[in-house]
């Protein structure tokens, strides 16, 4: 199986703090995405990082990839408890057409 | 951005009969679109690519006389679950690419819950 694994499972802080995901996966690819996924909703498009780039930022997000290590991270600073919702990375094989998803991380967000 | 516009969001249905469920591109042109499932607090799981006026590729281990997709044209897909049975139950989610747009990411769908009684 091409699916990722994400960690942790399930994380809940309080707002203001920062939270931070990560993401392994098993084979190459040409870039890896995160998903933002609201319960019983479809997920919405965050970031794509590249297999060449090491480190993207976009607004509160940050997001890191490993390839050697093939892992990435997600890191959200200054949480809010909006940002309450299922995170999912996502990697594209080369010469892919589709993606494989991560198994998720839950976060909740306290106010 | 992209929008692709699923219907329906919820599906209550007896066991043996069927359901369709559709997955639009409203603002663009979609060859290709992904139909995905999910269970509960579980990851998405990818069941075929739908390919515009031909057949539709289905992965491994997903039944394609089960799962009917019919891709008739570049803007809707649909994925008929027939002879449903309650194991059938689940989030069903579809996805398309903008090929005007950035093509490497994903646009989703609002996701169909089905029940099967």
């Amino acid at each position: 199986s091409q699916q990722g694994e994400e960690d942790p499972q399930a994380l809940s802080i309080q707002e203001g703090e920062n939270a931070t995901m990560n993401c392994s996966y098993k084979t190459s690819i040409n870039n890896l995405q995160w998903y933002r996924q609201n319960s019983g909703r479809g997920l919405v498009h965050l970031i794509l990082i590249r297999s060449n780039e090491r480190e993207k930022h976009s607004g509160r997000l940050r997001v890191t990839l490993d390839t050697s290590k093939k892992s990435s991270s997600l890191l959200i600073t200054a949480s809010r408890a909006a940002d309450t919702a299922s995170y999912f990375c996502a990697t594209a094989g080369t010469g892919a057409n589709n993606l494989f998803f991560g198994t998720g991380t839950r976060l909740t967000v306290i106010p | 951005g992209a929008v692709v516009s699923q219907h329906p969001s919820w599906v209550i249905c007896k066991s043996g009969t069927s359901v369709k469920i559709e997955c639009r591109s409203l603002d663009f042109q979609a060859t290709t679109m992904f139909w995905y499932r999910q269970f509960p607090k579980q990851s998405l799981m990818l069941m075929a690519t739908s390919n515009e006026g031909s057949k539709a590729t289905y992965e491994q281990g997903v039944e394609k006389d089960k799962f009917l997709i019919n891709h008739a044209s570049l803007t809707l897909s649909t994925l008929t679950v027939t002879s449903a049975h309650p194991e059938d139950s689940s989030f069903y989610i579809c996805s398309a690419r903008d090929p005007t747009g950035d093509n490497e990411k994903l646009f989703f769908g609002s996701g169909t819950q089905l029940s099967v009684l």
